[in-house]
Formats: C-alpha cells, structure tokens, sequence
C-alpha cells in the first residue's frame, strides 16, 4: 500500500550559512548521480551531476561529493539564499536499471532570513 | 521548463473516468518519462519510452497506461482502474536513457 503524511527530513540554515544535503544510495553498482531542486508545485530543476569516476565537482555556488565506499553523495550551497528554498533530491542510475533514475526521498531546505 | 510541455495544470477526474495526461517536448530527446509524487514523497516511476513506438513499465504501472506514437509525445491515461489517482504527475525527458532528465511543470491530478 502506499504511505501518506510523511514528513521529509528538514534542514533549516540561516541566509548566508552553508548548506550540506546528504544522500545515501543503495546501489554500489551506481556509476552516476544527480541532483534535483524542486521548488512547491513545479517540476524538479536539475542542478548538478557527477559520474561514478569523479569524488567532486563544482558549479556556481554547489559542489558535489561523492563516496562511493559508503555510498554516500551530499550536495554543499555556499551562501544560502532564500531563494534556495526548496526540496533536494538525489538521483541515481546504474547501467543494469535499463535507463531507469531511482530518487531519493528528498530533503526539504528551509532558509531563514 | 526545458520544453518539456505537460497540459493541463489541473485536472479533475470523476468516478470510473478515464483521463489523459499531456506530455510534448521540443528537445528531440530520445527518452520520456512519467513520475507519480505524492504529498512529502519522492517520485515513483509509471512508465518510460527509450525509443519511438516502445515502453517499459516502471515501479507502479498499475491503473495507467502509455502510447508512443511519436518522439516528440508521451500521453499518460489514468484508467479508472487505478483507485487512488490523486497525486502530481511529472513528464521528464533525456537525450539517452539513464541521463539527467529534464521535467515539465507538472499536472495536478484530483478525484470528484
């Protein structure tokens, strides 16, 4: 059956702190990740990826990391704003899922002025 | 959205009706995607187009079906057999199958 009323997990950040989302994902077979920011009533934005032979990778204001012996991915915003108010999720693919991504439950980012 | 059209915003579908879904995109992607998301849940996938004229179900494709007709459409119909449609529903597309997908704006879907 499906689950209903639950609450994803809430980061809460002061505007201008630094924000760490984290991820873990279930497949060691996975060779390569996404991030996804999706603001209430849109669809997901893409924000950053990272493949599997990469441990970093940096965009404007976001890194990316990625360890892959504890199969943990997080996702750093430098200077929060509060325009970065929204719900993260990770995303994974692995070659054997014939093209499927498989998502994260999400994050909910809270910035607070 | 990355043209990625879904249409229309809202919907509202009656008891035993069957309703379709709208998805158009511009990006001559080869992949098409439709998520389920419900209230603080994350996206569950009901089918998925790798090519023209094919698709493959996904995690719940369950009281939903798909056409492929061509590369550019991906029409999701909730069947009445699918008993708790009300959710938001994604359309996303990808260049090649297993790439980063792009989404539409989403169609809110709610029962009568």
């Amino acid at each position: 059956g499906e689950s209903v009323g639950l609450h994803l997990p809430t980061l809460s950040v002061q505007e201008g702190d630094n924000s760490i989302i984290n991820c873990a994902y279930s497949n060691s077979a996975s060779d390569y990740f996404i991030w996804y920011k999706q603001e209430s009533g849109k669809g997901p934005q893409f924000i950053i990826d990272i493949r599997s032979n990469m441990d970093k990778r940096q965009g404007q204001r976001v890194t990316v990391l990625l360890n892959k012996t504890v199969k943990h991915l997080s996702l750093q915003i430098a200077a929060t704003q509060p325009g970065d108010s929204a719900v993260y999720f990770c995303a994974e693919n692995t070659d054997n899922q014939g093209g499927k991504l498989i998502f994260g439950q999400g994050t909910e980012l809270s910035v607070k002025p | 959205d990355g043209g990625i059209t879904q249409s229309p915003k809202y919907l509202f579908r009656k008891e035993g009706q069957n309703v379709t879904l709208s998805c158009e995109q511009n990006l001559n992607h080869d992949a098409m995607y439709w998520y389920r998301q419900d209230p603080g849940q994350g996206l569950r996938l009901i089918y998925y187009s790798q090519i023209v004229n094919d698709f493959q179900k996904g995690d719940i494709a369950e009281g939903y079906s798909v056409s492929r007709e061509k590369k550019e459409s991906f029409p999701l119909t909730v069947t009445s057999a699918q008993k708790n449609p009300t959710a938001f529903y994604l359309c996303a597309a990808a260049a090649l199958a297993g790439e980063k997908l792009f989404f539409g704006s989403g169609t809110q879907l709610s029962v009568l």
